[in-house]
């Protein structure tokens, strides 16, 4: 199949640094949008969403932008600490819809 | 805080063998979900379940495939005669209403076919 030995963006930051990870979603009707982390061996872990009726949502250490214009979705992690070290996805959901559609995701690597 | 658990953690299993995977939800929430993870590649939709029914499914969740509430807080996912492309990690979720809230996973059973 054509994700067969799908290649992970990377990004390695040193710690302490900030980190922005970047998603772009293609369905227009998408309205909720979910960022995960997966650490090795583990489920997604939900770290923040946002609704298509914000473009800025913000948590501890971590902001969610959303630009519904090109389609895109980006996450920032402040202060970035060697447990931020995952795989991070976007997801995207349309309203009526169970279903959770993944992005590639994004390997961040924490430098200590 | 409540999670969602699944077992077993790793299961093996004879190419043409039955398999059930076993999920617990979070105990207030009504959405149940199942996802797969062939390694290296992306978390993919495979069903969801709500009142006791599939609400939605996906291309890869053939005749093979079936889900079952048994009870009030068990939810499994069975695969009927199993192929060596079934080997992935499999993902249980659920949410608790209808709106847009979070899918809370599971850690997963990796289910590996000889």
């Amino acid at each position: 199949g054509e994700n067969v030995g799908l290649h992970l963006p990377t990004l390695s930051v040193q710690e302490g640094d900030n980190s922005i990870i970047n998603c772009a979603y293609s369905n227009s009707a998408s309205d909720y949008f979910i960022w995960y982390k997966q650490e090795s061996g583990k489920g997604p872990q939900f770290i923040i969403d946002i609704r298509s009726n914000m473009d800025k949502r913000q948590g501890q250490r971590v902001t969610v932008l959303l630009n519904k214009t090109v389609k895109h979705l980006s996450l920032q992690i402040a202060a970035t600490q060697p447990g931020d070290s995952a795989v991070y996805f976007c997801a995207e959901i349309s309203f009526g819809n169970e279903k959770l559609t993944f992005g590639t995701g994004t390997r961040l690597t924490i430098i200590p | 805080e409540p999670e969602v658990t699944q077992t077993p953690s790793h299961q093996v299993t004879q190419m043409g063998q039955e398999v059930i995977l076993r999920c617990v939800p979070i105990s207030n929430h009504l959405y149940f979900y199942w996802y797969r993870q062939i390694l290296g590649q992306k978390v993919e939709f495979l069903v969801s379940f709500y009142n006791n029914e599939i609400s939605e499914k996906s291309e890869i969740f053939d005749d093979q495939f079936s889900v079952e509430r048994p009870d009030g807080s068990n939810f499994t996912l069975k695969i009927r005669s199993t192929k060596l492309e079934d080997s992935a990690m499999y993902f249980c979720a659920s949410k608790r209403g209808v709106s847009n809230q979070p899918q809370h996973f599971g850690d997963g059973t990796r289910l590996s076919i000889l």
